[in-house]
């Protein structure tokens, strides 16, 4: 079965600090994977694919398969980062069902 | 291009009562997702589709119906409103291919009461 973890519920840090937002998967064949960010009551909006392997606003994530996680990092957080951020998942077979975590609302304080 | 447009913003609906969900998207996406959102429980699939013609159902599809007559529509009933469905929807739209992501609505506010 296709899941998606996320441990922290809420991450708080203080701006310049690094952050790293968890998230953990449970797939058997090879999982596609993103970072979706939701700013305050707004649409979510397509933040990172694993596949591109870009950085994004300064945000970079690696796929970790031994460890089953694809962890969200950013060296010097900003305020304007605090959002509500999910990992989700899409397995393999080109089905269209992309499974979400629970996400993880990182704020960062001044 | 619009992208993807859920009508309405908000609605408020008493316990029985039956609505849809508008959702349309003119970038010709294959795929489209129907999504709730409740706090501390992430978003969960309700159904999907992957063309016209085709649809299937997500994580938590009881209550729901959906079809999908043409690419560009994907429409969410509710067919007897209860609290329970009291969430934020979300329309999404893809092109095919597992490494693309989802394109998303800017969401319905439901409260059944």
């Amino acid at each position: 079965a296709q899941r998606v973890t996320q441990p922290e519920k809420l991450l708080s840090v203080f701006k310049g600090a690094p952050v790293e937002l968890k998230c953990n998967y449970s797939y058997s064949g090879s999982p596609e994977l993103f970072w979706y960010v939701q700013y305050s009551r707004q649409r979510l909006q397509l933040l990172l694919r694993h596949i591109s392997r870009e950085s994004i606003k300064g945000f970079t994530a690696d796929l970790n398969k031994g460890e089953t996680s694809f962890h969200l990092k950013k060296p010097f957080a900003q305020e304007e980062d605090s959002a509500m951020y999910y990992c989700a998942l899409n397995g393999s077979g080109n089905t269209g069902k992309l499974i979400f975590g629970q996400g993880t609302t990182l704020q960062v304080k001044p | 291009n619009a992208g993807v447009t859920q009508t309405p913003k908000f609605q408020v609906l008493k316990t029985g009562q039956s609505m849809t969900l508008q959702c349309a998207q003119d970038m010709n996406h294959e795929y489209m997702s129907w999504y709730r959102q409740d706090p501390g429980m992430g978003l969960r699939l309700i159904h999907y589709s992957v063309g016209a013609g085709i649809t299937d159902q997500g994580e938590v599809p009881n209550g729901y119906n959906v079809s999908r007559s043409t690419t560009e529509d994907f429409p969410l009933r509710l067919l007897s409103a209860a609290p329970s469905q009291t969430s934020v929807y979300f329309c999404a739209s893809k092109i095919q291919g597992a490494s693309y992501g989802y394109t998303f609505g800017s969401g319905t506010r439901l409260t059944v009461v």
